[in-house]
C-alpha cells in the first residue's frame, strides 16, 4: 500500500495537455522531500523523466513539466503524443517510512 | 553511457533464496555520489522500493522486507547483488538494478529480470 497516490488513469486526444496527481502527506512531500517522475513505457523498464521536482533530465521533451506545491506533487504533458502512451510513477522519500516510496502509478491513455 | 544487467535464476522455490547480481558497465560502482538499489514490480501493479547500498557499505532497506533482504557490493567485480530469503509466491515480480544519484533519484536501470517463486 503506496503513501503517494495518483490516479489510476489519465487520457487525452493527440495535442491535448494532461496532468497527473501525485499526493503524499507530512512526512514525505509536505517534509520537503524532492518528488521524482518515472515513465515506464510497455514492456520495459521505468526511464527517469523528472528530477528533483521540476527538472528533465537530457534527452526529455520539455513537453513534460513537473511541479510541487504543499503535500502534493504534479506532472504535466502537453501537446500529447500516441508515444506518450505509459505509465507513470512520482517517487519521494518517507521519513516515518524511513525508505523511498513510489506512488501507486498512472495509465496516460492518448 | 552507464549500463547496468541483472543476472540470476528465474524460477525459486518457497521458502528458499532468491538471488541476483547487477552488473555495471560503460561506468564505476566506487562513487560517493551514487548508491546502488533495487527495486521490484509484481505482475500487473506498481513499483516498490526494495532497498540499497553504497560503495562504501551503508545500507538502507525497505521496513517491509528488511528482515529478509541483504544488499552486498563488490567493487572488484563492479557489481552488486540482493538476497532475500525466504521467499514467497508473493515475491514473485520483475527485479530491478539501479543507480541512485546522491540518495535520491534513479538515474539509471537495468531492464529487469522476471523471478517467479512456485514449486
Amino acid at each position: 500500500q503506496s503513501v503517494l497516490t495518483q490516479p489510476p488513469s489519465v487520457s487525452g486526444a493527440p495535442g491535448q495537455r494532461v496532468t497527473i496527481s501525485c499526493t503524499g502527506s507530512s512526512s514525505n512531500i509536505g517534509a520537503g522531500y524532492d518528488v521524482h517522475w518515472y515513465q515506464q513505457l510497455p514492456g520495459t523498464a521505468p526511464k527517469l523523466l523528472i528530477f528533483g521536482n521540476n527538472n528533465r533530465p537530457s534527452g526529455v521533451p520539455d513537453r513534460f513539466s513537473g511541479s510541487k506545491s504543499g503535500t502534493s506533487a504534479s506532472l504535466a504533458i502537453s501537446g500529447l503524443q500516441a508515444e506518450d502512451e505509459a505509465d507513470y510513477y512520482c517517487q519521494s522519500y518517507d521519513s516515518r517510512l524511513s525508505g523511498y516510496v513510489f506512488g501507486t502509478g498512472t495509465k496516460v491513455t492518448v | 553511457q552507464l549500463q547496468l544487467q541483472e543476472s540470476g535464476p528465474g524460477l525459486v522455490r518457497p521458502s528458499e533464496t532468491l538471488s541476483l547480481t547487477c552488473i555495471v558497465s560503460r561506468g564505476s560502482i566506487s562513487s560517493s555520489r551514487y548508491s546502488w538499489g533495487w527495486i521490484r514490480q509484481p505482475p500487473g501493479k506498481g513499483l516498490e522500493w526494495i532497498g540499497n547500498m553504497s560503495y562504501s557499505g551503508s545500507a538502507y532497506y525497505n521496513p517491509s522486507l528488511k528482515s529478509r533482504v541483504t544488499i552486498s557490493v563488490n567493487t572488484s567485480k563492479n557489481q552488486f547483488s540482493l538476497r532475500l530469503s525466504p521467499v514467497t509466491a508473493a515475491d514473485t515480480a520483475v527485479y530491478y538494478c539501479a543507480r541512485q544519484r546522491n540518495e535520491d533519484y534513479l538515474d539509471y536501470w537495468g531492464q529487469g529480470t522476471l523471478v517467479t517463486v512456485s514449486s
